[in-house]
């Protein structure tokens, strides 16, 4: 059972370069969500998904678009990279419906944008 | 906007010693989750609190909830060097499950 998985765990982009980072979860849940996490700020919701084929803005979004084509994967685009989105990066899983409906977190994506 | 706030945002305290992490939120929610998150690692979780009153032990953290003062503590007994990291709250909004962490306390326990 690998939990909540990243790909990849660094990248390096050039101001204006595209990448896509994978989530993928094996515990069957039904919702997804990245994250970034910037020094002092805590960690800022930037896209979510409540199931398959859906997915909804968090509170920082612009900037990146998310795909949730299968229950399973997560991805999170950058489709014209800025400096200002050097950042770490974590996905995350819950299963709502629980009495505890913690999220579960993968290792994280460390970018920097140059 | 919900809005989650934690203090002391750096704590530097000596093995042995008891202390307590505050945070408090803006808008009302029952539900309310801590998280431990060590230097350049994945966050944790550590417990998870469902109601007004809740209190939750695990070795040397205490966790409380009291949801008419929008108040959690995170109470730490006896310090080891161990316990150093860094220690969000977060908060969910009562209409979904989207998570609001607070800023986050980073704690050091020296010997």
């Amino acid at each position: 059972n690998a939990g909540v998985t990243q790909t990849p765990k660094f990248r390096v982009l050039k101001t204006g370069q595209s990448m896509t980072l994978l989530c993928a979860q094996d515990m069957n849940h039904e919702y997804m969500y990245w994250y970034r996490q910037d020094p002092g700020m805590g960690l800022r919701l930037i896209h979510y998904s409540v199931g398959e084929g859906t997915t909804a803005k968090g509170e920082v979004p612009d900037g990146y678009n998310v795909s949730r084509l299968k229950k399973q994967n997560f991805l999170l685009g950058l489709e014209s990279a800025a400096p200002s989105q050097t950042s770490v990066y974590f996905c995350a899983s819950s299963q709502p419906g629980l009495a505890t409906d913690t999220q579960y977190f993968g290792p994280g994506t460390r970018l920097t944008v140059l | 906007e919900l809005k989650v706030e934690q203090n002391p945002l750096f704590l530097s305290m000596q093995e042995g010693k008891n202390y307590t992490i505050y945070c408090n939120y803006s808008t009302t929610s029952d539900r309310l989750y801590w998280y431990r998150q060590d230097p350049g690692k994945s966050l944790e979780s550590l417990f998870v609190l469902l109601s007004n009153g809740a209190v939750k032990q695990e070795g040397r953290l205490m966790a409380s909830l009291d949801t008419k003062a929008r108040l959690s503590t995170l109470h730490i007994t006896a310090a080891v060097h161990d316990l150093s990291a860094t220690y969000f709250c977060a908060v969910t909004e009562t209409s979904g499950s989207r998570l609001t962490f607070g800023e986050g306390t980073q704690l050091t326990v020296n010997p």
